[in-house]
């Protein structure tokens, strides 16, 4: 089983600000499949990056995904109001189980 | 639209069996993988398994092999994640979601709203 490691686990930024979120894997994830997911209490995670940097269907530009092997990071440019939330890393690479890492939440400063 | 609707809230007992449901809509249920996903109130995400509803193939987590079933009716675009004995727990969000890419386990684009199911005696 790969184990993923996110740092931070709480994140405290403001509006406006840049955030960097860091995915580790205990070993290398086969061809970059990490996918990044947003989710706001009370909803369904939501897809946001696949294939470790590229932008899911309706995702704004200012969410961007980087990294390969064991090593992922997940920036979003200029934190919006709406993009306070816990993200979390999942690999699903050559077997199962294709797991999640534990999430970062993004709160506001 | 391709959606994927859950069924409701459950509260069962312990040792009480259990069937939750979450029907596909607006895209060919057959050819894509669906996952589940549990999440225990105030915890993060885990990957129980999936199941490929053409074929009813089916991978589960370590975790959970043995303790939940997956199954399919394609007829009516369902996919079912069930229990018959349950835990406390078990007590947590039960999500559905689609991988998004056809016949092959990917990235899970579409899910469901989730369904708590809460056991207790």
């Amino acid at each position: 089983e790969i184990v993923l490691t996110q740092t931070p686990g709480t994140l405290s930024l403001s509006p406006g600000e840049r955030a960097t979120l860091f995915c580790r894997a205990r070993q290398s994830v086969s061809s970059s499949y990490l996918a990044w997911y947003q989710q706001k209490p009370g909803q369904a995670p939501r897809l946001l990056i696949y294939g470790a940097s590229n932008r899911a269907t309706g995702i704004p530009d200012r969410f961007s995904g980087s990294g390969s092997g064991t090593d992922f990071t997940l920036t979003i440019s200029t934190l919006e109001p709406e993009d306070f939330a816990v993200y979390y890393c999942q690999q699903y690479g050559s077997t199962p189980p294709w797991t999640f890492g534990q999430g970062t939440t993004v709160e506001v400063k | 639209e391709v959606q994927l609707v859950q069924s409701g809230a459950e509260v069962k007992k312990p040792g009480e069996s259990l069937k939750i449901s979450c029907k596909g809509s607006g895209y060919t249920f057959n050819k894509y993988w669906i996952g589940w996903v549990r999440q225990v109130p105030g915890k993060g995400l885990e990957w129980m398994g999936t199941i490929y509803p053409g074929d009813s193939d089916t991978r589960y987590s370590p975790s959970f092999q043995g303790h939940v079933t997956f199954s399919v009716d394609k007829s009516i675009s369902t996919a079912y994640l069930q229990w018959s004995s349950l835990k406390a727990s078990d007590t947590a969000v039960y999500y559905c979601a689609r991988s998004a890419i056809l016949g092959t386990i990917s990235q899970l684009d579409y899910w469901g709203q989730g369904a708590l199911v809460t056991v207790s005696s």
